[in-house]
């Protein structure tokens, strides 16, 4: 089974910008991988930010976007708020089949 | 608005079978074009996708999981369900029901979680 790596923690400044990546053990991630990233605070269950690369959703604040970048899929946040303080994990489909990234301890400091 | 609803048994003894179903408000499973998922998140861990079923019946499911689980629909109940079979301590988590339809993001939706413990 494919392995999804992610960087286990990052921290931005409060405004800053900061890109989350994402990437396969089996080569460069492509659209064809439909690549998503959840939110997650503590206590609550994750939440869709991006899903197939790029694509938000109505609750997706416009800071977030989604990209391939260098052979991994990302995800950047543009003018980090405190709120932002959160794990981010990615999901990768190897036809059909469902693998999540070990996620991303995003600290907003 | 369609919301997503777990229930089952919080507590399972090892070695029996893990039981759940995610109730469907708002729509229903046999829409078109969705697919509904369990995942699962044991305390303090990551998220581990368990599998899903398609509209029409078709499954996926984790390879390291795939002997013991199966997703099923029920469209009379308007529900979906989560089996495992021989559980171990290492079951133990928080199990969320998702769904979505394809081309609007297949996680779209998501219950609040339900937190199953496997132990005697």
């Amino acid at each position: 089974q494919a392995v999804v790596t992610q960087e286990p923690s990052l921290t931005v400044s409060p405004g800053g910008t900061v890109t989350l990546t994402c990437g396969s053990s089996t080569g460069t991630v492509t659209s064809g991988h439909y690549p998503y990233w959840f939110q997650q605070k503590p206590g609550q269950a994750p939440r869709t930010l991006i899903y197939d690369t790029s694509n938000k959703h109505s609750w997706t604040p416009a800071r977030f976007s989604g990209s391939l970048l260098g052979g991994k899929a990302a995800l950047t946040l543009s003018g980090a708020q405190p709120e932002d303080e959160a794990e981010y994990y990615c999901l990768l489909a190897y036809s059909g089949v469902q693998v999540f990234g070990g996620g991303t301890k995003l600290t907003v400091l | 608005q369609v919301q997503l609803q777990e229930s089952g048994p919080g507590l399972v003894k090892p070695s029996q079978t893990l039981s759940l179903t995610c109730s469907v408000s708002g729509d229903s499973v046999n829409s078109a074009n969705y697919y509904w998922s369990w995942i699962r998140q044991p305390a303090g861990k990551g998220l581990e996708w368990i599998g899903r079923i398609y509209t029409s019946g078709r499954t996926n499911y984790n390879p390291s999981l795939k002997s013991r689980v199966t997703i099923s629909l029920d469209t009379s109940k308007n529900q979906f369900s989560l089996q495992l079979n021989s559980v171990t301590a290492t079951d133990t988590a928080v199990y969320y029901c998702a769904g979505g339809q394809t081309g609007s993001g297949c996680y779209s939706l998501w219950g609040q979680g339900t937190l199953v413990t496997v132990s005697s």
